[in-house]
């Protein structure tokens, strides 16, 4: 079956190291690639999309990257800061298909 | 970036009333929006898409009379749950594509729809 997994654990990261999610998939070929921001009792926000044909993305502090061997992303936050506590979401878009979410990653950042 | 604005952001009824939320693209026009349902540490499930004019595409499983959805104008797209009932309760999230990359999704805030 078709599956998008995220750790269900939360994570707990001290203040100013970087914190690293992971978002693994099986039996998908995804053309894209996202992660999306969740606060709590809020809708999503965009935070970067990757290309199958593209290895790593940056935006600021944030990392993407996407290995479709191992069908894997991962998620990077350097030098972490309480503000970026938050539930993050990969999601993920087949060819010919809509996008479907994974069930997200806690992250605490602890000051 | 873009805002989709979404109203009520938390609404409590009774159960067998209907609930309407609506779903704005502030500045930008959307011929597509996505409705969305999340429970409690679950992902985000896809009800339906919504369009512009014509008729929106339900997802497997999902009542079409039971949440009446309308896209009257590129700027608004509604819910309506109808004759609600306590396992209706949930939180609602639309959301419209970007215009130059349909993958890239902006979402509203939410509704929490709690149905006594």
């Amino acid at each position: 079956s078709q599956k998008i997994e995220q750790n269900s654990e939360a994570l707990n990261i001290q203040e100013g190291k970087t914190a690293t999610l992971t978002c693994n998939y099986t039996n998908y070929s995804p053309a894209y690639l996202q992660w999306y921001r969740q606060d709590p009792g809020r809708g999503p926000v965009f935070l970067l999309l990757i290309r199958e044909n593209e290895k790593e993305k940056r935006k600021e502090r944030l990392k993407v990257t996407f290995d479709t061997t191992l069908k894997q992303s991962l998620f990077h936050i350097t030098a972490s800061q309480p503000a970026d506590s938050a539930t993050y979401l990969c999601a993920l878009t087949p060819r010919d298909d809509k996008i479907i979410f994974g069930k997200g990653t806690r992250l605490h950042i602890l000051p | 970036g873009a805002v989709v604005s979404q109203h009520p952001s938390r609404v409590i009824c009774k159960s067998g009333t209907s609930v309407k939320i609506e779903c704005r693209s502030l500045d930008f026009q959307a011929t597509t929006m996505f409705w969305y349902r999340q429970f409690p540490k679950k992902s985000l499930m896809l009800m339906a898409t919504s369009n512009e004019g014509s008729k929106a595409t339900y997802e497997q499983g999902v009542e079409k009379d039971k949440f009446l959805i309308n896209h009257a104008s590129l700027t608004l797209s509604t819910l309506t749950v109808t004759s609600a009932h306590p396992e209706d309760s949930s939180f609602y999230i639309c959301s419209a594509p970007d215009r130059e990359l349909q993958e890239k999704l902006f979402f509203g805030s939410g509704t929490q729809l709690s149905v006594l």
